[in-house]
């Protein structure tokens, strides 16, 4: 059973475009969603992560957007540019449980 | 080192051989997660480290999968009679505490033949 479902499963948006990746969930009990990023052969890492208590979270060009009522979170990255094509997966966690419930993952294309 | 250091990059084993992956984590990182990240899907939780607690072996797949960690240092993961359906990236991620940022290292990308 999939913890959190992530769509789309691959993106491509033109250099200078919003790309926006969307994550649902089921378990009212996540209470902090991070997003990680990841580029081809190299681990995830931390781009940005939000905490129920507010509905957005922005560093720099990206912005996570929280629906906590809707049980949907989303990344929103500006201005795409062609560096920031990798894999991101969107993520939860309860806390003080153990295991970071992670997406399946969207493949960004950003295109000159 | 600086960060997580994942060996070996690579192995391509025949169908029934076992296999052993090491995790060497950032100095100081209590946390440590092995996730398995399969061809085009999410990251698979296997196993979690903390100190010297008993570890969280929830997500280990089946009995052929086994892990060990000594305190906060190295850790390895074994598969035996491997399978192709084990064919896979082995991740390993360190945390400074339970839950905290994961830094994962870049993988062991496992080829069952």
């Amino acid at each position: 059973q999939q913890q959190v479902k992530q769509s789309p499963q691959s993106l491509i948006v033109q250099k200078g475009g919003i790309s926006i990746i969307n994550c649902a969930y089921e378990n009212t009990a996540f209470d902090y969603f991070p997003w990680y990023q990841q580029f081809p052969g190299k681990g995830p890492a931390l781009l940005i992560a939000i905490r129920p208590d507010v509905s957005e979270k922005k560093e720099g060009r990206f912005t996570i957007s929280f629906n906590k009522s809707a049980k949907q979170f989303s990344l929103h990255i500006m201005d795409s540019q062609p560096g920031d094509s990798a894999t991101y997966f969107c993520a939860a966690l309860q806390t003080g449980a153990n295991n970071l419930f992670f997406g399946t993952g969207t493949r960004l294309t950003v295109i000159p | 080192g600086a960060g997580v250091s994942q060996s070996p990059s690579n192995k391509v084993t025949e169908k029934g051989k076992d296999v052993e992956l090491r995790c060497d984590p950032i100095s100081g990182h209590t946390a440590l997660y092995w996730y398995r990240q399969r061809l085009g899907q999410g990251l698979e939780f296997l196993i979690y480290f903390q100190g010297n607690s008993a570890p969280d072996k929830s997500g280990l797949p089946s009995d052929r999968f086994s892990a060990e960690r000594t305190g906060e240092s190295v850790s390895t993961l074994t598969i035996q009679r491997t399978q192709q359906e084990d064919s896979a990236v082995y991740l390993c991620a360190s945390s400074l505490r339970r839950a905290g940022e994961l830094f994962f290292g870049e993988g062991s990308r496992l080829t069952v033949l």
